[in-house]
């Protein structure tokens, strides 16, 4: 069964501070991924996504995200965040032939100010 | 212009009751999914629709039922609620296999 994992559960930081969060899946096909953030109270929003071409892919608010293949991963990264960086973050994968869009735990990042 | 819609924001209800959560997308959008996020933010899909025919159908107890009357909507009715079914429900919508959009989400509490 497809499953996606995403290693970290809790982060705090500094704001300033640099970000990766960790995501790997379990479907060995060409699959499209996502990250989301869901802000406090809100409904999930996209970060960025990937279907093909250029592994590394740029999303709003200074996020990236570099797909390794030979890893099954997906990771997330900032170089500097922000206070309002503080959320919760979702990786999420689809089968390029699938229909079931498949969600992470989740990360909930804390960005002390 | 809302993207996806979910009607009620909240909901407060007792157990054992009926409820319903509507859902609408002007994106035109073939897909539209059910997910339920518990208390530690984990999102769980429910249920998928293409095109109004169900496709996808996890493990959800029968009590809950969705009705897609077109491919914009996709309703979910649940009967006889339990305690357990306290979470928030996020619908969503998409076309193909590309990003998804969320409504913002009714928080449903059974007490």
């Amino acid at each position: 069964a497809q499953s996606v994992s995403q290693h970290n559960h809790h982060v705090i930081l500094s704001e300033a501070a640099s970000l990766e969060l960790g995501c790997n899946y379990s479907y060995g096909g060409t699959v499209n991924l996502f990250w989301y953030v869901q802000y406090p109270g809100q409904h999930l929003q996209l970060l960025l996504k990937y279907f093909s071409g250029d592994p590394l892919v740029k999303g709003i608010k200074g996020f990236e995200a570099e797909f390794i293949k030979s890893k099954f991963s997906f990771n997330l990264r900032k170089p500097s965040v922000q206070w309002s960086d503080t959320a919760e973050y979702f990786c999420a994968v689809i089968k390029a032939a699938g229909n079931k869009l498949t969600f992470g735990g989740g990360t909930r990042v804390l960005v002390k100010p | 212009d809302t993207a996806v819609s979910q009607t009620p924001k909240y909901l407060v209800t007792q157990m054992g009751n009926d409820k319903s959560i509507k859902c609408e997308q002007n994106l035109g959008h073939d897909t539209m999914y059910w997910y339920k996020q518990d208390s530690k933010k984990f999102l769980k899909i429910m249920f998928s629709y293409n095109n109004k025919e169900l496709i996808i159908n996890e493990t959800v107890p029968n009590r809950f039922s969705p009705k897609s009357p077109d491919k914009a909507h996709l309703n979910l009715h649940i009967n006889s609620l339990e305690l357990g079914d306290s979470a928030v429900y996020f619908c969503a919508s998409s076309q193909e296999r590309a990003e998804a959009f969320f409504g913002q989400g009714t928080r449903l509490t059974v007490v």
